[in-house]
């Protein structure tokens, strides 16, 4: 089982539309979540961090955060044509810094 | 734009040479970070480090070693370069432990 689970995609919307991205985690100790936003031959750009469960919202994009099932999951309001994109989700490891990253969703908003 | 600088953006090597590759931090930013990540994949953790010490090392041989300088800024090492190797090397500093790293722009190394 890996450690932080994705699914690749592509996950397609019209432009408009709410893009659900979702991630699990199989370390229950875990307080630290982040989605990275990553266009083509371009490194990852922090998006959103989460560390209690529930909702986070900054302007289109919702986090939500539910330890007990050991899921997270991004929420893309009013999905754009520029929001086409890989979407990586990332779990804090313990102490150490460490991010442990799943291996991405790409998200294509169709115009 | 990013507080994050690596160095070079592009870099061909042939199998069992050396590399090295270098990132300049934010100003004040005492932990780095580095990742390698290959096509299709998500990065992975290569080690960190805070405050010129190496504070955690992911899965990978002795041959990728590191360096963090006062100025913050850090290298990454690695000999006897194999065909896998092939990645974007990723940079990322913080502030703050698990506060959400900003990762450098990335150098892509091909191994040929």
């Amino acid at each position: 089982q890996k450690e932080v689970e994705q699914n690749s995609g592509p996950l397609s919307v019209p432009e408009g539309a709410i893009a659900s991205l979702n991630c699990t985690y199989s370390d229950r100790v875990s307080q630290s979540f982040f989605w990275y936003r990553q266009y083509s031959g371009k490194s990852p750009e922090l998006i959103m961090s989460i560390y209690s469960n529930g909702d986070k919202e900054d302007g289109r994009f919702t986090a939500q955060l539910n330890k007990a099932s050991q899921y997270v999951s991004l929420l893309i309001r009013d999905s754009q044509p520029s929001d086409s994109a890989t979407y990586l989700c990332a779990v804090g490891s313990g102490n150490t810094g460490k991010l442990i990253f799943g291996q991405g969703t790409t998200l294509q908003v169709k115009p | 734009e990013t507080g994050v600088t690596q160095s070079p953006t592009h870099l061909i090597k042939t199998r069992g040479q050396q590399v090295t590759l270098r990132c300049s931090s934010q100003s004040g930013h005492n932990t780095v970070s580095w990742y390698q990540q290959a096509l299709g994949q998500g990065p992975q953790f290569i080690f960190q480090y805070y405050r010129e010490e190496e504070n955690g090392r992911g899965n990978f041989p002795p041959r990728f070693s590191g360096l963090q300088f006062p100025n913050y800024s850090s290298e990454l090492n690695v000999n006897a370069l194999e065909l896998d190797d092939s990645a974007l090397y990723l940079c990322a500093s913080s502030l703050v432990d698990n506060y959400g790293y900003t990762f450098g722009s990335g150098t892509r190394l091909t191994v040929v």
